[in-house]
């Protein structure tokens, strides 16, 4: 049972451009979410949250956007940069006595073209 | 402030044999969440503890697996008995009270 989907193992887009992923969940539970990005034998580092309370947040060129109605956030990158090329993981919680287990998507490999 | 450490980096076992993977959080850090990935999957939650305290294993294999974290020293995941199918990256992250998670670089475990 996938409760965080990410459809699109990959995108490529140009330089200078946006880049848009896309992440679903199905548990109505969740209340918190995040994106990190993850490059080759190394750990996810973290991007950027959200809470369920706010349906947008930016910081720098990374904004994230939720739509609790159709249970679905995404992540805009904007300008991109050949640096951005990663692997990008949403991850999702839903907050019970404090714990914050994290549900992953599968991944979207995400390849910045000069 | 160092970071997650994670090590060993790489660990080879073969069949039968146990793996240790050590945890250190970052300093300040009272919470320690172990997960697993499989080659092109994503991250999968299993266990969840504090100090000396096991809050929650939901996503740990009932046998063979255990965790812990004493009240000095990193966390522990010990897999006993490895088989082929345990090879995976296992990473370790950290938080303070119900925040964000940062992640350490993860264990690769091969088995033979």
């Amino acid at each position: 049972d996938q409760q965080v989907k990410q459809n699109s193992p990959s995108l490529s887009v140009q330089e200078g451009r946006i880049s848009i992923l896309n992440c679903d969940y199905t548990n109505s539970m969740f209340d918190y979410f995040l994106w990190y990005k993850k490059y080759p034998a190394e750990g996810p580092t973290f991007l950027i949250s959200i809470s369920s309370i706010k349906d947008k947040n930016e910081d720098g060129r990374f904004t994230v956007f939720l739509n609790k109605s159709a249970k679905h956030l995404s992540l805009h990158i904007v300008p991109s940069q050949p640096g951005d090329s990663a692997v990008y993981f949403c991850a999702a919680s839903e907050s019970i006595q404090g714990a914050q287990k994290l549900v992953f998507g599968q991944g979207t490999r995400l390849t910045i073209n000069p | 402030n160092a970071g997650v450490m994670q090590n060993p980096r790489h660990l080879v076992r073969r069949r039968g044999q146990e793996a240790r993977l050590r945890c250190s959080p970052m300093k300040g850090h009272s919470h320690v969440y172990w997960y697993r990935q499989l080659p092109e999957e994503g991250l999968k939650f299993m266990v969840y503890l504090q100090k000396e305290n096991i809050i929650d294993e939901s996503g740990m294999p009932k046998e063979r697996f255990s965790a812990e974290f004493p009240k000095e020293g990193p966390s522990i995941l010990r897999i006993q008995q490895v088989v082929r199918g345990d090879s995976a990256a296992y990473f370790c992250a950290s938080s303070p009270i119900t925040d964000t998670q940062y992640f350490g670089p993860g264990t690769r475990l091969t088995v033979l």
